[in-house]
């Protein structure tokens, strides 16, 4: 029972390269979400999915795109990566009226 | 959501008891105080909510103000394994998971 799952734990990209961040949880729940930290800086929400189907932009969308594969995954995509998007990535999920459970977090640097 | 106040950061001694505060003097009824935490390079991590009584479970204890303006997180005989940053948020309960985490209080737990 893994929990939340994300994919890579690390990458390196080039500046307009493109790239997917995979996240996949076996906790059966509706909502996920995509975080991003930046050093010193509090967690910041990109977007979200409350259910299969359906995604919504959280404070910090902007050159990003995300899939609601299905129950289970929930992808984040940078089409064009720029130096700006070099962050952790977290992605999360929580029960109905439960708390966030967060992945171990997916460490991107775009030169 | 309510926004909430923490101090950037505090010390605590090994074994004794750290009081982490959090002002969030805009909380309406409906709002629950949540804390999580988040150790070096890891996803944060649930510690406790509470909406107006005071909470103790195994990690902490959450202690809220009687007019609901602030509320304190303890834990009871801190550790080094609890240096951390402590996130305090407030969610209303018909609200979404678009949490806003903030920078936190970064704990210091010092030998």
């Amino acid at each position: 029972n893994a929990g939340v799952t994300q994919t890579p734990k690390f990458q390196v990209l080039k500046t307009g390269q493109s790239m997917t961040l995979q996240c996949a949880q076996d906790m059966n729940h509706n909502s996920m979400y995509w975080y991003r930290q930046d050093p010193g800086m509090g967690l910041r929400l990109i977007y979200y999915s409350a259910s299969e189907g359906t995604t919504d932009k959280g404070e910090v969308p902007n050159g990003y795109n995300v899939s609601r594969l299905n129950k289970r995954e929930f992808s984040l995509r940078l089409e064009s990566a720029a130096p700006s998007q070099t962050s952790v990535y977290f992605c999360a999920t929580h029960p109905q009226d439960g708390e966030l459970f967060f992945g171990e977090g997916s460490r991107l640097t775009v030169l | 959501d309510a926004k909430t106040t923490q101090p950037t950061s505090m010390d605590c001694a090994e074994g004794r008891a750290a009081n982490l505060p959090c002002n969030h003097s805009t909380i309406s009824g409906n709002e629950y105080v949540y804390w999580y935490r988040q150790i070096h390079s890891q996803g944060p991590q649930y510690i406790i909510h509470g909406l107006k009584n005071n909470e103790t479970n195994e990690m902490a204890s959450l202690i809220i103000t009687e007019d609901r303006k602030s509320s304190t997180l303890i834990l009871p005989h801190a550790t080094l394994r609890d240096t951390a940053v402590y996130y305090c948020i407030v969610r209303g309960s018909n609200s979404g998971y678009a949490l806003n985490f903030g920078k936190g209080t970064s704990l210091l737990v010092t030998p």
